[in-house]
């Protein structure tokens, strides 16, 4: 079946690193996602990787994909007050149109 | 800004009322997608359209339906409006029909008082 878990809160001093970890099920997704949401707003897409690839990274972000124990983590360097938020995981699964949300991890951020 | 239009930002109604939600894609985005977001079901896919044709069906009950227009926006149809359906409803939108990176809207929130 098709399943996301992740964590659901995180609490973490500003300036440290974060990371945030899921776990899938489906060995067949394509891409693996990593979606912000701040209070009262939208999903904004931080990052992707492409199956086959074991790591990326953007600025502060690092991707990092074990795919043999379907795990997936996001690491957030020097984090931020404004990096406080609920960041949700996702996968394709083995369909290809819609996304499976795992339920999100709280970031708070402490000053 | 992801380029993805919804409107409105907030939609409060009564039960057994009808809404319509707007979604306006990407410039040059074919497909259309619709999340629902709630407390108790998470983030749920409900359908897709490509191209102005239905592409995929998810968990989207029979009371709600949605249409791609020939201009690529889409709107989604709520009725008979139960409290139950008061959620933050999500459009997204992508290149092609498949395996394509989603960008989201800001989403509709929908009470059902």
């Amino acid at each position: 079946g098709e399943d996301v878990e992740q964590s659901l809160f995180l609490s973490v001093r500003e300036g440290d690193s974060s990371v945030i970890n899921c776990t899938y099920t489906d060995s067949s997704s394509t891409y693996l996602y990593w979606y912000k949401q701040e209070p009262g707003a939208g999903l904004q897409l931080l990052t992707y990787i492409f199956s086959n690839m074991d790591m990326k990274q953007d600025q502060r972000l690092t991707v990092l994909l074990n795919k043999k124990d379907k795990h997936l983590s996001l690491r957030i360097a020097d984090t931020q007050t404004g990096d406080s938020a609920i960041y949700f995981c996702a996968e394709t699964g083995d369909s290809s149109y819609k996304l499976i949300f795992g339920s999100g991890t709280r970031l708070l951020v402490r000053p | 800004d992801s380029g993805v239009t919804q409107t409105p930002k907030h939609l409060i109604t009564a039960t057994g009322q009808r809404v319509t939600l707007r979604c306006s894609p990407r410039s040059g985005d074919l497909s259309v997608y619709w999340y629902q977001q709630s407390l108790d079901q998470g983030l749920q896919f409900l359908i897709q359209y490509y191209n102005g044709e239905e592409r995929a069906k998810g968990n989207i009950l029979e009371r709600f339906s949605a249409q791609q227009f020939p201009d690529l926006h889409s709107e989604l149809n709520l009725s008979s409006l139960e409290l139950g359906d008061s959620a933050l409803y999500f459009c997204a939108s992508s290149v092609t029909s498949s395996k394509n990176i989603q960008y989201f809207g800001a989403g509709t929130r929908l009470s059902v008082l």
